[in-house]
Parts: C-alpha cells; structure tokens; sequence
C-alpha cells in the first residue's frame, strides 16, 4: 500500500524556520518525482515545489522561492522542505504528492506561522 | 504564470443529475490538466490525468474532455458522495504549475 506521511509541522514565529518532512512506503520512491503543495485554512491548493527522481531538478512557486528548500533522500526514502523567514500568509496544511500528477497525497502536516 | 480560472464557483445540484465543471487556461497548457475531488478535512484524490484518463479506481461516471485552453470535468448521474470540492491543475512543461480556485458541488 503506498503511503506518504508528513511531519514536522507546528507553530513558529513569523521570521522562523522549520523543516518538513515526508516518508514514504510501499512503493519505489527512487523512481519518482515529487512535490509539495498547499493549503491555507478554508482556501483552495497552491502547488509550491517539486523535486526530480535523483533530486536533480527543483522547482519553486514564486511565494516561497529564496525562502524554502526542497530536498530528498532515496536512501531513506524520504523528502524534506526547509523553510525559512516564514510569514503569516505561510500558514497552511502542507502535503506531498507523488509524481507529476500527484497521484497519492500524504495527510498532511499544518504549519501556524503566528506571534 | 498560467492561470486556471474555473467555473461555476458552487454547482447546486440534486443526486442523479449531471454536473458539468469547466477549468480555463490563461494560455495552452496542452493536454496536460488533471482533476481532483476534496472532501472536508481529506486530501485531494486525483481523478483524472491528461485531460481525459481516469486515475486508478476512479468511476467510469467521471470523465474529462478538453485540450489547449478549455477543458471540462463531467460527473454523470451524481451519488452522495460525490458532494465535494474540485480542482483543476495543469503541468504544462514549465513551472509554476498552478490550481484553478475550485468549484464546489453542493445537494440541491
């Protein structure tokens, strides 16, 4: 069964930094590209990066570009976004998707940028 | 950036009926639209691929039409759990690959 879990979600301070995780199973994670996308409370999905297979390519949405990193392990079949100076507007479920059509969603792990 | 603009906003619509959802592309985004449905506190379920393909599992009363600009998501003869929110989205060969605002499908 393929399964995507997000962690690492809390609240931080406007300024802060914070690290995502997504570890995956039940599939060959070294074979497909991945992404991250989000969801501001009660608005619609903003799609904000994605990764290579081999973690060669990446690519940002211009709200988060110079801000957050994203990154992956196939050893450990897992992909990371660190982000930095999160702002209020940052605040949203984040969830990784699997390849280009974001066939499998994880959960989700919610982000409260807040004073 | 290519915007997706979809229509109508809300669909109100009695169980049996047929919704007719469309998603507009600012410029040609080819074939390369998917649809999803979102059900309040879930994630997105991909629906539909390429602009008419059917994910995995998904009905045959889901199918998806269009190409260039102007593409449509029909729902023949809806069922209760078909009451939920859909987005489209294109990955077009370059990024930023953007969401339409959704629409949602509401009981009549």
């Amino acid at each position: 069964e393929v399964q995507l879990v997000e962690s690492g979600g809390g609240l931080v301070q406007p300024g802060g930094s914070l690290r995502l995780s997504c570890a995956v199973s039940g599939f060959t994670f070294r074979s497909y590209e991945m992404n991250w996308v989000r969801q501001a409370p009660g608005k619609g999905l903003e799609w904000i990066s994605y990764i290579s297979s081999r973690g060669i390519n990446m690519y940002y949405a211009d709200s988060v570009k110079d801000r957050f990193t994203i990154s992956r392990d196939n050893a450990e079949d897992s992909m990371y976004l660190h982000m930095n100076s999160l702002r209020g507007e940052d605040t949203a479920l984040y969830y990784c998707t699997r390849g280009r059509f974001s066939d499998y969603w994880g959960q989700g792990t919610l982000v409260t940028v807040s004073s | 950036e290519i915007v997706l603009t979809q229509s109508p906003a809300t669909l109100s619509l009695s169980p049996g009926e047929t919704a007719t959802l469309s998603c507009r592309a600012s410029q040609s985004v080819s074939i390369y639209l998917a649809w999803y449905q979102q059900k309040p506190g879930q994630a997105p379920r991909l629906l539909i691929y390429d602009a008419s393909y059917r994910a995995t599992g998904i009905p045959a009363r889901f199918s998806g039409s269009g190409s260039g600009t102007d593409f449509t998501l029909t729902i023949s003869s809806l069922e209760s759990d078909d009451f939920a929110v859909y987005y489209c989205h294109h990955r077009s060969n370059w990024p930023p690959w953007t969401f339409g605002q959704g629409t949602k499908v509401e009981i009549k």
